[in-house]
């Protein structure tokens, strides 16, 4: 079965500083992957999407990154964090052109 | 923009059956209908999906009517666990799941 894994699971972090999340997938090849933020009590917003290695595609424009190094890996970083960068981070993945997504745990960053 | 609206919140007894309504009178002939759910500080949880006829899995019971304008999410014995943010998602299945617009959606609690 395939498996979503996120770290960290929370973050606190100062303004200005860097950022880096991770996320896995097993039990899988060639995944469709998805960064996500959610804002205390909205829906989700979609960051960025990635139907293979290297490829990245941006939903909104903003101070955040993606990269997917390896085929089941995907990285979300900033140079810099804002304060409107908090917020619950969702990873998710789904298989060629099918619409059901399927979820990580998430990380919850704060910054400060 | 969501392509659904959905009731802020809604209260169930219980052991009864909960009905979450959704209106997407938009939608178009190749869309999808998905639910998903999350409960505080998770990630969001697939629950089922459909484009014409209803649907049944372990979980919930899905009801699309005809024109396909509206449907109703029902999870036929509510428990205590089932307290969560419930979410109606209209989107393509043909995509690369970039159109997985989430809402504000539905806050269901179960009430004992």
């Amino acid at each position: 079965s395939q498996t979503i894994h996120q770290w960290p699971a929370t973050l606190v972090q100062p303004v200005g500083s860097p950022l880096s999340l991770e996320c896995t997938v097993e039990g899988t090849s060639n995944p469709n992957l998805y960064w996500y933020r959610q804002a205390a009590g909205r829906g989700l917003q979609l960051l960025f999407y990635s139907v293979g290695i290297g490829q990245i595609s941006s939903e909104v424009p903003q101070n955040l990154s993606a990269s997917r190094p390896q085929d089941r890996q995907f990285i979300l970083s900033s140079k810099k964090l804002l304060l409107s960068d908090s917020g619950f981070y969702l990873c998710a993945w789904n298989r060629g052109l099918a619409g059901t997504q399927y979820f990580g745990p998430g990380t919850r960053l704060t910054v400060l | 923009d969501a392509k659904t609206t959905q009731p802020t919140s809604m209260d169930c007894a219980e052991g009864r059956a909960a009905n979450l309504p959704c209106n997407h009178s938009t939608i178009s002939g190749n869309e999808y209908v998905y639910w998903y759910r999350q409960i505080h500080s998770q990630g969001p949880q697939y629950i089922i999906h459909g484009l014409k006829n209803n649907e049944t899995n372990e979980m919930a019971s899905l009801i699309i009517t005809e024109d396909r304008k509206s449907s109703t999410l029902i999870l036929p014995h509510a428990t205590l666990r089932d307290t969560a943010v419930y979410y109606c998602i209209v989107s393509l299945a043909d995509n690369y799941g970039q159109n997985f617009v989430f809402g504000p959606g539905t806050r269901l609690s179960v009430l004992p």
